[in-house]
């Protein structure tokens, strides 16, 4: 059974404020790493895929960063705003190829 | 609207029956993945097709069963439901499998077994 961690589990911040979450998975038999954004009675949205070492990406206020050699990724939002309220997957693919969701990470931006 | 239709979006039934769930992947994919994502639980990965044929298997039950068409739709077949079986049910779809390409989300169907 993969093991996919986030932490924290559940995070509020101010309007404004940047932060944080951290996703663990496996080190071996890497072969992506995605982040999906899923607000309150929508779907899953993907963000992020990301297959190679030292990966960066950026869509607007959010990015994220890729480490396969120690097995994690963080997602970074810059200046919270109430509308990034969400809760915050990453998933893990490995040699199996599938996807390994872990339990997310659900933000409270407060205005 | 994410182009991947889940239908229908919700479904009220009772133990011991049958049921089905339909998923019209987004156009030009070919991968479809059926999650299920019971109560303070996350989603759990049940069965993935490709072109018609399966993938991948993952904690899906033997009362569980799914198929996908040669249209490419998708349907989850869940029988003699239980208490336990309630839940939001996703089917999501890419261009292809291996993960190397985001997953589309449907909005889900959520079953509810009385």
């Amino acid at each position: 059974i993969l093991n996919v961690e986030q932490s924290p589990q559940s995070l509020h911040v101010q309007e404004g404020d940047s932060t944080n979450f951290t996703c663990s998975f496996p080190s071996s038999n890497f072969y992506a790493l995605h982040w999906y954004r899923w607000e309150t009675a929508k779907s899953p949205e993907a963000l992020f895929v990301m297959t190679l070492n030292g990966d960066e990406k950026k869509k607007g206020r959010i990015s994220a960063t890729l480490n396969t050699k120690e097995g994690y990724s963080y997602l970074y939002i810059k200046g919270s705003q109430p509308e990034d309220s969400a809760t915050y997957l990453c998933a893990f693919s490995g040699s199996a190829r599938q996807l390994t969701f872990g339990s997310g990470t659900q933000l409270t931006v407060l205005p | 609207d994410s182009g991947v239709t889940q239908t229908p979006k919700h479904l009220i039934t009772a133990t011991g029956q049958r049921v089905t769930l339909r998923c019209s992947p987004r156009s030009g994919d070919l991968s479809v993945y059926w999650y299920q994502q019971s109560l303070d639980q996350g989603l759990q990965f049940l069965i993935q097709y490709y072109n018609g044929e399966e993938r991948a298997k993952g904690n899906i039950l033997e009362r569980f069963s799914a198929q996908q068409f040669p249209d490419l739709h998708s349907e989850l077949n869940l029988s003699s439901l239980e208490l336990g079986d309630s839940a939001l049910y996703f089917c999501a779809s890419s261009v292809a499998p291996g993960g190397n390409y985001g997953y589309t989300f449907g909005s889900g169907t959520r079953l509810t077994v009385v």
